[in-house]
């Protein structure tokens, strides 16, 4: 079935530091990736939408700025956050839509824990 | 504006009995329903999906879900729970091509 791949699975970085995560569709095209935060006992907020070629829509109140979204090929989404601090310590999580021989869904990656000290 | 509702957040089983979580949308046309399920620290697992037809859907696990458009729900039921069962479970709702927006799950503890 199709598959994201998304690492790392844990990250812990020191605050100021900048941390890169990286999604990738190994057996499809992602022409649109999604990306959500999860708070622990909380639900998924989505972050921002992001489309091959183009620049990521961001959802209202998420900081463009601290949150670099690339989605410079068809299997590779990435989200770097910038100058992290410890409010950034969260549960990552990327999905790509599926759309392949009328099996429309959605699929997720496996998450990243990061964690700011 | 489009939200998921729900109402349980935390629900406590005991295994073999039965089990239904539920779920209320708003959503301003007929959306696509899903139900995920996630164990701790992990991604999430489709249990069903609803697009048309059949308002009864069967999903893995043993799990089934019932469309209905008079109650704007999407409630999840199992007919007996086993304690691989306890997990995080979220409704979510969209239309084709955009993002899932997600309820703020319902925690199922299974006792034994």
């Amino acid at each position: 079935g199709a598959v994201v791949s998304q690492h790392p699975s844990r990250v812990i970085c020191k605050s100021g530091t900048s941390v890169k995560i990286e999604c990738r569709s190994l057996d499809f095209q992602a022409t649109t990736m999604f990306w959500y935060r999860q708070f622990p006992k909380k639900s998924l907020m989505l972050m921002a939408t992001s489309n091959e070629g183009s620049k990521a829509t961001y959802e209202q109140g998420v900081e463009k700025d601290k949150f670099l979204i690339n989605h410079a090929s068809l299997t590779l989404s990435t989200l770097t956050v910038t100058s992290a601090h410890p409010e950034d310590s969260s549960f990552y999580i990327c999905s790509a839509i599926l759309t392949a021989e009328g099996n429309y869904g959605y699929t997720f990656g496996s998450g990243t824990r990061l964690t700011v000290v | 504006a489009q939200s998921v509702t729900q109402p349980d957040i935390h629900i406590t089983v005991s295994e073999g009995a039965s089990l239904e979580l539920r779920c209320n949308y708003s959503y301003g046309a007929t959306p696509y329903l899903f139900w995920y399920v996630q164990s701790p620290g992990q991604g999430l697992q489709l249990l069903l999906k609803y697009f048309s037809g059949d308002t009864l859907v069967q999903g893995i696990k043993g799990f089934e879900a019932e469309f209905k458009r008079s109650q704007s729900s999407f409630n999840l039921r199992k007919p007996s729970v086993h304690w691989s069962d306890a997990a995080e479970y979220f409704c979510a709702v969209n239309q084709a091509g955009t993002a899932l927006i997600f309820g703020k799950g319902t925690t199922l503890s299974v006792s034994s």
